[in-house]
Order: C-alpha cells, then structure tokens, then sequence
C-alpha cells in the first residue's frame, strides 16, 4: 500500500529542545516537500526536495532543517524550537508530471512550551 | 501569485442531502486536487483533476481549466462527510514546486 508516514503524530516540547519530525514514503516519488498549517494562514511550504541530495525553501524555512540523504526519507528538524513553531505539520510526496498529484501523510501535531 | 478560493466558507447539512462545493483560481494551472481534512486532522487525497470529470462513489469532481474553476459534488452526505474540503492548485509551469491551497469549505453533516 502506498504510504507517507509521519512520525511522531503528536509531540510537546519545550523551546530550544531540538527535535526531529521523520517523513518516510514508499512510493518511489522524486518530489517531497513539508507544509505547515496555521489557523488563518492555511497551508505554507516550508521546505521541499526534488531529488536527493537536492532541497530548496519554500515560503516559511526560517527555523527549519531538513535533508534528503535518501529517496524514501525527509527529515524536518527544529534546531531550537520556539513557541511560534507551534503548528500542524504535513509531508508531502509527488511524482511532478505523472498525473498522481500529491500524497500527504497523516500530520504531526507539534507544541513549543 | 495564483490566487485559489472556495465558496461556500461554511455548510451546514442534514445527512442525505446533496451539496456542491466551488473552487475558483486565478491563472492557468497544471495540478489540481481536492482534499478532504477529517476531524483528526488528516488530508485525504479526493481527486486530482486538472481538467474533466471524476466520480469515485457519492464524491465527483468536475474541472472546466478554460474557464478556471473547479466544483466537487458530494451526494446524500453522511455524517463521515463532514471536515474542511480544499482545493488546491500547482502553478502552470510548475516553476514553484508546490501546492496553493484554498481557504477551504468547512462542511458539518448532521444526523
């Protein structure tokens, strides 16, 4: 079955702990990117990796991390999390041209006290 | 930018009955989805209908790309319809690299 699997689902952290939110699909896709969800300010493009080894910013990266050492995972890392990183977190994977559009995982919800 | 929005904000309605969401963008696009957020916070991948018609049970999806929008239809709706529907858009040359999500339609089926 095709899966993009975040991990953990719900986290509580305290500023300036760093943390780790792992994205993991088994699809084959080039394209994954990590989305955050705010009330008011919808879904914005944090970071995104059209291959390995290859990311770029997306709209919102301040405070954020990421790799792509393999095609399966994207890592998002909060280096010094701050309340403000107190969001709904997406991955996403794609397959640009195919058809298919964009695949999501199951979010993670991550709070900065 | 593309700008996407989705009327109506808000729905309210009684399991059975039928309803049609619209999603309006302002320029071409080569990408559009229609996702369902679940009251757990899920997105759930609907359709993904650049152009033309898709029907995948009580859900069908229709986009007229010429004219720039997209209607997602839910027929006799049951209390498992309800969450925030999005549309969402990649721009025409996909020189962005990323999905431009409506606002959302807020839909609360009643039993």
């Amino acid at each position: 079955e095709a899966q993009v699997t975040q991990n953990p689902r719900y986290l509580i952290t305290v500023t300036g702990k760093k943390l780790t939110v792992t994205c993991s699909q088994n699809m084959n896709h080039e394209y994954m990117s990590w989305y955050r969800q705010d009330p008011g300010l919808g879904l914005r493009q944090i970071y995104y990796s059209m291959n390995v080894e290859v990311t770029d910013k997306g709209d919102v990266p301040e405070g954020y991390k990421v790799s792509r050492k393999e095609k399966r995972n994207f890592p998002l890392i909060l280096e010094s999390p701050s309340p403000n990183q107190t969001s709904l977190y997406f991955c996403a994977t794609g397959r640009q041209g195919a058809g298919y559009g964009y695949t999501f995982g199951s979010g993670t919800r991550l709070t900065v006290v | 930018g593309i700008q996407v929005e989705q009327s109506p904000p808000d729905l309210i309605l009684q399991e059975g009955a039928n309803s049609t969401l619209r999603c309006n963008f302002s320029d071409s696009v080569n990408n559009l989805q229609w996702f369902h957020q679940n009251p757990w916070g899920q997105l759930i991948n609907l359709f993904y209908i650049p152009s033309g018609t898709k029907q995948n049970g009580r859900l069908s999806a229709t986009t007229v790309a010429t004219e720039r929008y997209s209607l997602l239809y839910i027929s006799s709706s049951q209390t498992t319809d309800s969450g925030v529907y999005f549309c969402a858009v990649e721009d025409y040359g996909g020189a962005t690299n990323k999905l431009i999500f409506g606002t959302g339609t807020l839909l609360a089926v009643q039993p």
